[in-house]
């Protein structure tokens, strides 16, 4: 079965260093994999996606993620956190049936 | 150009009513799926509609129902209403299915 798993449901960070938010799939075939991010009461916003080509996939706001075949991961990246990334984060992957599968959701929180 | 749109913002209705919940899609957008987000909970996949097909359906009961117009604008309709169908409701709309989604901003339904 088609499926991604969020490992952790909440990263802290202290504001300016490094963050990672981990993501893992299971698909057949070659993956389409996303990340959306949500902040309070909205909906969520398009990130990132791989779908071919470069492992490295640059996105809006600063992150990049990361496609691993060999781990099945795409963990979300950004070199220097701020304050204002603290949100909700989504991955997601395509189905075989075409249907988008979300993660549960990992809450990041940017510490001042 | 404008993005998804969902109305109402906020919905409040008593158990066993009927809500109706709408949603626009980008222009020259084809597909329309819908989410349900309880408080603190990740997505949990309703509906997708394509081309005025339901095209896929999540594991809900029958009283959650929905239609795709002709212009691709959608409606979700939830028949007698329960206490633990308060959450936020999401709509997204994609080029055709398995494409990138874009979000809108969510109806918040709250049954009492």
């Amino acid at each position: 079965a088609q499926s991604v798993a969020q490992p952790e449901d909440q990263v802290n960070v202290a504001e300016g260093n490094p963050l990672t938010v981990k993501c893992t799939y299971s698909v057949s075939g070659n993956p389409y994999l996303f990340w959306y991010v949500q902040y309070p009461n909205r909906g969520l916003q398009f990130l990132l996606k791989y779908i071919t080509g470069d492992n490295l996939v640059k996105g809006s706001y600063g992150f990049e993620a990361e496609f691993n075949k060999s781990q099945t991961s795409f963990h979300l990246k950004k070199p220097s956190a701020l304050v204002s990334d603290s949100a909700l984060y989504f991955c997601a992957v395509r189905d075989r049936d075409d249907k988008i599968i979300f993660g549960k959701g990992t809450r990041l929180h940017i510490l001042p | 150009e404008a993005g998804v749109t969902q109305s109402p913002t906020h919905l409040i209705k008593t158990r066993g009513q009927q809500a109706t919940l709408r949603c626009s899609p980008i222009s020259g957008h084809t597909s329309v799926y819908w989410y349900q987000q309880a408080l603190g909970l990740g997505l949990q996949f309703l509906l997708w509609y394509d081309e005025g097909e339901e095209r896929n359906r999540g594991n809900f009961p029958p009283r959650f129902s929905g239609r795709q117009f002709p212009n691709y604008s959608s409606e979700l309709n939830v028949n007698a209403l329960e206490l633990e169908d308060s959450a936020l409701y999401l709509c997204a709309s994609s080029l055709g299915g398995g494409d990138t989604q874009y979000f809108g901003p969510g109806t918040r339904l709250t049954v009492l």
